[in-house]
Protein backbone atom coordinates (compact mmCIF):
# COMPACT_ATOMS: atom_id res chain seq x y z
CA UNK A 1 0.00 0.00 0.00
CA UNK A 2 1.17 3.31 -0.49
CA UNK A 3 -0.12 6.80 0.95
CA UNK A 4 1.23 10.43 1.02
CA UNK A 5 1.14 12.82 3.62
CA UNK A 6 1.01 16.23 3.57
CA UNK A 7 2.62 18.23 6.82
CA UNK A 8 0.97 21.59 6.09
CA UNK A 9 -3.14 22.18 5.44
CA UNK A 10 -2.45 26.08 4.42
CA UNK A 11 0.42 27.92 3.57
CA UNK A 12 0.50 31.67 3.75
CA UNK A 13 3.48 33.11 1.94
CA UNK A 14 4.01 36.63 0.69
CA UNK A 15 4.73 37.37 -2.60
CA UNK A 16 8.47 37.46 -4.05
CA UNK A 17 9.26 34.73 -1.24
CA UNK A 18 10.01 31.34 -1.33
CA UNK A 19 7.60 28.71 -0.96
CA UNK A 20 7.88 24.99 0.87
CA UNK A 21 5.42 22.41 0.83
CA UNK A 22 6.37 19.18 2.66
CA UNK A 23 5.46 15.82 1.83
CA UNK A 24 5.69 12.58 2.91
CA UNK A 25 5.22 9.20 1.33
CA UNK A 26 4.86 5.59 2.14
CA UNK A 27 5.20 3.00 -0.43
CA UNK A 28 6.46 -0.55 -0.78
CA UNK A 29 7.73 0.03 -3.93
CA UNK A 30 9.89 2.54 -5.99
CA UNK A 31 6.99 4.92 -5.92
CA UNK A 32 6.21 7.60 -8.61
CA UNK A 33 5.63 10.90 -7.06
CA UNK A 34 4.26 14.03 -8.59
CA UNK A 35 2.88 17.66 -7.34
CA UNK A 36 -0.92 18.45 -8.87
CA UNK A 37 -2.34 22.05 -8.67
CA UNK A 38 -5.88 22.88 -8.37
CA UNK A 39 -6.94 26.38 -9.19
CA UNK A 40 -10.56 27.30 -7.53
CA UNK A 41 -13.08 25.55 -9.99
CA UNK A 42 -10.38 24.18 -12.36
CA UNK A 43 -9.48 20.60 -13.01
CA UNK A 44 -6.07 19.43 -11.70
CA UNK A 45 -2.59 20.52 -13.82
CA UNK A 46 0.20 18.52 -12.99
CA UNK A 47 3.16 20.31 -11.58
CA UNK A 48 5.96 17.80 -11.98
CA UNK A 49 6.81 13.70 -11.61
CA UNK A 50 9.32 12.03 -10.04
CA UNK A 51 9.62 8.70 -12.09
CA UNK A 52 13.22 7.25 -10.82
CA UNK A 53 15.31 9.37 -12.95
CA UNK A 54 16.88 12.26 -11.13
CA UNK A 55 16.29 12.88 -7.51
CA UNK A 56 15.62 17.25 -8.01
CA UNK A 57 12.78 17.23 -10.69
CA UNK A 58 11.86 20.72 -12.50
CA UNK A 59 8.08 20.84 -13.33
CA UNK A 60 6.29 23.97 -14.72
CA UNK A 61 6.23 27.90 -13.23
CA UNK A 62 9.07 27.89 -11.25
CA UNK A 63 8.23 24.86 -8.97
CA UNK A 64 10.59 21.85 -8.22
CA UNK A 65 10.80 19.22 -6.33
CA UNK A 66 13.48 16.44 -4.61
CA UNK A 67 12.79 13.07 -3.91
CA UNK A 68 14.92 11.80 -0.73
CA UNK A 69 14.66 8.33 -0.12
CA UNK A 70 16.77 8.60 3.13
CA UNK A 71 13.79 10.98 4.01
CA UNK A 72 11.02 9.48 2.35
CA UNK A 73 9.91 12.68 1.54
CA UNK A 74 9.09 15.13 -1.97
CA UNK A 75 8.56 18.29 -0.89
CA UNK A 76 7.77 21.20 -3.05
CA UNK A 77 9.61 24.59 -3.42
CA UNK A 78 9.56 27.87 -5.67
CA UNK A 79 11.82 30.33 -4.73
CA UNK A 80 9.93 33.59 -5.71
CA UNK A 81 6.05 33.16 -4.68
CA UNK A 82 3.50 34.82 -7.50
CA UNK A 83 0.09 35.71 -6.96
CA UNK A 84 -1.08 33.53 -9.48
CA UNK A 85 0.14 30.95 -7.40
CA UNK A 86 -2.44 31.20 -4.71
CA UNK A 87 -4.19 27.88 -5.27
CA UNK A 88 -4.54 23.75 -3.89
CA UNK A 89 -1.36 21.68 -3.92
CA UNK A 90 -1.48 17.83 -3.95
CA UNK A 91 1.28 15.31 -3.57
CA UNK A 92 0.36 11.82 -4.95
CA UNK A 93 1.68 8.89 -4.98
CA UNK A 94 1.39 6.01 -7.28
CA UNK A 95 1.26 2.19 -6.59
CA UNK A 96 2.70 -1.02 -8.38
CA UNK A 97 -0.09 -0.61 -10.70
CA UNK A 98 1.29 2.83 -11.76
CA UNK A 99 -2.19 4.11 -12.43
CA UNK A 100 -4.41 4.47 -9.62
CA UNK A 101 -3.05 7.38 -7.84
CA UNK A 102 -3.38 7.99 -4.21
CA UNK A 103 -3.50 11.96 -3.04
CA UNK A 104 -2.40 13.27 0.10
CA UNK A 105 -4.92 15.86 1.94
CA UNK A 106 -4.14 19.13 0.24
CA UNK A 107 -1.91 22.04 1.27
CA UNK A 108 -3.72 25.26 0.06
CA UNK A 109 -1.37 28.23 -0.53
CA UNK A 110 -2.48 31.87 0.25
CA UNK A 111 0.24 35.01 -1.31
CA UNK A 112 0.06 38.38 -0.09
CA UNK A 113 0.61 41.64 -1.80
CA UNK B 1 -5.56 20.60 -28.54
CA UNK B 2 -8.97 19.92 -26.43
CA UNK B 3 -8.59 18.71 -23.05
CA UNK B 4 -11.19 16.55 -20.94
CA UNK B 5 -14.51 17.66 -20.82
CA UNK B 6 -17.12 17.19 -18.14
CA UNK B 7 -20.95 17.28 -18.28
CA UNK B 8 -22.60 19.18 -16.43
CA UNK B 9 -20.45 21.42 -14.23
CA UNK B 10 -22.98 21.17 -11.38
CA UNK B 11 -25.64 18.94 -10.81
CA UNK B 12 -28.63 19.35 -7.82
CA UNK B 13 -30.87 16.39 -7.22
CA UNK B 14 -32.90 15.07 -4.89
CA UNK B 15 -32.23 12.47 -2.50
CA UNK B 16 -33.00 8.91 -4.35
CA UNK B 17 -32.77 10.30 -7.92
CA UNK B 18 -30.77 8.80 -10.58
CA UNK B 19 -28.25 11.07 -12.02
CA UNK B 20 -25.55 10.64 -15.11
CA UNK B 21 -21.89 11.89 -15.56
CA UNK B 22 -20.54 12.06 -18.35
CA UNK B 23 -17.19 12.51 -19.58
CA UNK B 24 -15.49 13.29 -22.84
CA UNK B 25 -11.47 12.32 -22.59
CA UNK B 26 -8.44 13.37 -24.95
CA UNK B 27 -9.04 11.88 -28.58
CA UNK B 28 -6.88 9.06 -28.89
CA UNK B 29 -6.60 8.30 -24.97
CA UNK B 30 -6.81 4.59 -24.30
CA UNK B 31 -7.31 5.04 -20.42
CA UNK B 32 -10.03 6.74 -18.37
CA UNK B 33 -10.14 7.18 -14.71
CA UNK B 34 -13.05 8.17 -12.08
CA UNK B 35 -11.97 10.27 -9.29
CA UNK B 36 -14.05 11.63 -6.43
CA UNK B 37 -13.18 14.82 -4.42
CA UNK B 38 -15.17 15.33 -1.15
CA UNK B 39 -14.48 16.98 1.95
CA UNK B 40 -14.58 14.70 4.68
CA UNK B 41 -12.21 11.93 2.21
CA UNK B 42 -10.65 13.52 -0.22
CA UNK B 43 -9.20 12.68 -3.75
CA UNK B 44 -10.18 9.43 -3.98
CA UNK B 45 -10.07 6.70 -6.91
CA UNK B 46 -13.03 5.31 -8.35
CA UNK B 47 -12.47 3.17 -11.45
CA UNK B 48 -10.37 2.51 -14.48
CA UNK B 49 -10.88 1.56 -17.88
CA UNK B 50 -8.60 0.66 -20.36
CA UNK B 51 -10.32 0.81 -23.71
CA UNK B 52 -14.24 -0.23 -23.22
CA UNK B 53 -13.10 -2.40 -20.18
CA UNK B 54 -13.06 -1.81 -16.49
CA UNK B 55 -10.12 -4.07 -15.14
CA UNK B 56 -10.20 -2.09 -11.87
CA UNK B 57 -13.59 -0.88 -10.40
CA UNK B 58 -12.21 -1.20 -6.47
CA UNK B 59 -12.77 2.28 -5.80
CA UNK B 60 -16.65 2.27 -6.33
CA UNK B 61 -17.84 3.40 -2.79
CA UNK B 62 -21.39 0.67 -3.15
CA UNK B 63 -23.23 -0.92 -6.13
CA UNK B 64 -25.13 2.02 -6.19
CA UNK B 65 -22.24 3.60 -8.64
CA UNK B 66 -22.08 1.98 -12.28
CA UNK B 67 -19.64 3.21 -15.11
CA UNK B 68 -19.12 2.33 -18.64
CA UNK B 69 -17.16 3.41 -21.74
CA UNK B 70 -18.52 3.06 -25.03
CA UNK B 71 -15.91 3.09 -28.47
CA UNK B 72 -13.15 3.74 -26.36
CA UNK B 73 -13.82 7.03 -25.96
CA UNK B 74 -16.82 8.83 -23.89
CA UNK B 75 -18.19 7.47 -20.40
CA UNK B 76 -20.69 7.87 -18.00
CA UNK B 77 -20.92 7.07 -14.09
CA UNK B 78 -23.98 6.38 -13.52
CA UNK B 79 -25.17 6.87 -9.35
CA UNK B 80 -28.58 5.62 -8.41
CA UNK B 81 -30.19 6.33 -5.47
CA UNK B 82 -28.35 9.20 -4.69
CA UNK B 83 -27.89 9.85 -1.13
CA UNK B 84 -26.54 12.57 0.17
CA UNK B 85 -22.99 11.44 1.19
CA UNK B 86 -22.53 10.71 -2.72
CA UNK B 87 -22.19 15.25 -2.75
CA UNK B 88 -18.73 15.88 -3.67
CA UNK B 89 -16.66 16.81 -6.97
CA UNK B 90 -16.65 13.80 -9.90
CA UNK B 91 -13.15 14.39 -11.74
CA UNK B 92 -12.81 12.17 -14.96
CA UNK B 93 -9.08 11.79 -16.26
CA UNK B 94 -7.64 10.07 -19.51
CA UNK B 95 -4.42 8.96 -20.43
CA UNK B 96 -2.76 7.79 -23.22
CA UNK B 97 -1.67 4.43 -22.04
CA UNK B 98 -2.43 3.41 -18.46
CA UNK B 99 1.37 4.80 -17.23
CA UNK B 100 1.18 7.95 -18.86
CA UNK B 101 0.23 11.44 -17.43
CA UNK B 102 -3.45 11.70 -16.50
CA UNK B 103 -5.06 15.02 -17.57
CA UNK B 104 -7.94 16.07 -15.51
CA UNK B 105 -11.36 17.56 -16.91
CA UNK B 106 -12.70 20.24 -14.61
CA UNK B 107 -15.03 17.96 -12.60
CA UNK B 108 -18.99 17.79 -12.31
CA UNK B 109 -20.16 19.46 -8.67
CA UNK B 110 -22.69 17.19 -7.67
CA UNK B 111 -24.95 18.64 -4.91
CA UNK B 112 -27.95 16.08 -3.05
CA UNK B 113 -30.34 17.84 -1.32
Amino acid sequence: AQSVTQLDSHVSVSEGTPVLLRCNYSSSYSPSLFWYVQHPNKGLQLLLKYTSAATLVKGINGFEAEFKKSETSFHLTKPSAHMSDAAEYFCVVTGSNDYKLSFGAGTTVTVRA
Amino acid sequence: GAGVSQSPSNKVTEKGKDVELRCDPISGHTALYWYRQSLGQGLEFLIYFQGNSAPDKSGLPSDRFSAERTGGSVSTLTIQRTQQEDSAVYLCASSYKFDYEQYFGPGTRLTVT
